[in-house]
Order: C-alpha cells, then structure tokens, then sequence
C-alpha cells in the first residue's frame, strides 16, 4: 500500500520561514504535488514535482528526493492568509491503476 | 470559467434512501476522481475515471457507485446511503501529466452530505 507521513501542525510568526516535510512510500511513483487547503474550502494547486530537485513559485518552494522517498514544502516570508492546511499527495501507477494518494495534512498556524 | 461544479452543496439525508452528486467539468480532462475528506483521515480516493466508460476502485469504494458516460460528468451514487458516509465529499478533474500519471487536479467546491 502507500503511506505518506506529514506532520499534524506547526505554527509560524509573521515573517517567518516554515518548511513542512513530507514522506512517503510508495510503489509506481509518478510525481508529488502539494496542495492548500483553507477550512470548507477546496484544495487548491500549488507545486508539482516529478524530478528530484527544488522548484520555486514566488514565495513557495518544492523540494523532491525520489531515492530518500521525501519532499518539502517550503514557504517564505509568511502572511497570515498563509494559515491553511497543506497536503502532500503522490501520484502513483500500477497493473492498470493510476491513483492520487494524500497524506492526512498539515494544519500551518501564523501567528503575529 | 474553467471550473469544477458539484451538486447539492449540502445535502441531509436519511439512512437508505438513494442519492445522486454530480459533477462537472468544463477543462476536456480525461481524468476525473471522487474524494471523501473526514477528520484526521485526510482525503481519500473513492473512485476515478480515466476516460469514458473507464473507471477504477480507488482506496475507499465500498458503498458507492460511479459512471462516466460523458467526458464532462462523473456522478456519485450512494445506493442505499449509511451514517458512517456522512462526510465532505470532493470532486476533482485533470489531463493525464507527462508521465502518465496524473496531473494537477482540479476541486469542486465541495458537498457536505449528512446521513441521518
């Protein structure tokens, strides 16, 4: 089966930097991607990372190691709008199955 | 708008009676996929479609239906709905990504079903 571990919840000031990891094992992997979720809201895209390496969007990074099975996301000069929950999801493929697998999500709290 | 539609938003039901939630994409994605989101168990895959007429388990499927006779519609059906479906429920839709695994998927908004 697959498992992706994440931390539960971290907290944050203002300003800040905050890196959130992500592990993961998995058979037929095809790539990461990380995902925020505001509460009642919908998951919504923010990094997508097939290649090991760091790929960068403006304040947000994503780091990938596919030989370790491990992944960060990284988010730079904090804001309170920030405060979300993050999710790591794996791509993974396998006899016939293409699936998107979440971990449980990491609740990121910025306080002033 | 490209976007994701669900239907209804918000749904109270009672034990064994049967439901339909739809969905709906404008983007021409091949693959579409239904998650129930709980807490402290993340979202977890129902089913998906890859194409019409294709669809698969994903890690949660019992108790539920799915049919894709249309590129654009994925509909969710609970035959004979339970309390333990009582959930937050997530339709998503995405093209295939390069490396034949999925690509960045797309949310409804989601529809809050309880089940009395």
């Amino acid at each position: 089966g697959q498992n992706i571990d994440q931390p539960t919840e971290m907290t944050a000031t203002e300003g800040a930097i905050v890196q959130i990891n992500c592990t993961y094992q998995t058979s037929g992997f095809n790539g990461l991607f990380w995902y925020q979720q505001h509460a009642g809201e919908a998951p919504t895209f923010l990094s997508y990372n097939v290649l090991d390496g760091l790929e960068e969007k403006g304040r947000f990074s994503s780091f990938l190691s596919r030989s370790k099975g491990y992944s960060y996301l990284l988010l730079k000069e904090l804001q309170m709008k920030d405060s979300a929950s993050y999710l790591c999801a794996v791509s993974h493929a396998g006899a016939g199955s293409y699936q998107l697998t979440f971990g449980k999500g990491t609740k990121l709290s910025v306080i002033p | 708008e490209a976007q994701v539609t669900q239907n209804p938003r918000y749904l109270i039901t009672v034990t064994g009676k049967k439901l339909t939630v739809t969905c709906s994409q404008n983007m021409n994605h091949e693959y579409m996929s239904w998650y129930r989101q709980d807490p402290g168990l993340g979202l977890r895959q129902i089913y998906y479609s890859m194409n019409v007429e294709v669809t698969d388990k994903g890690d949660v499927p019992e108790g539920y239906k799915v049919s894709r006779k249309e590129k654009r519609n994925f509909p969710l059906i609970l035959e004979s709905p339970s309390p333990n479906q009582t959930s937050l429920y997530f339709c998503a839709s995405s093209f295939w990504g390069q490396r034949g695994g999925t690509d960045t998927q797309y949310f409804g908004p989601g529809t809050r079903l309880t089940v009395l």
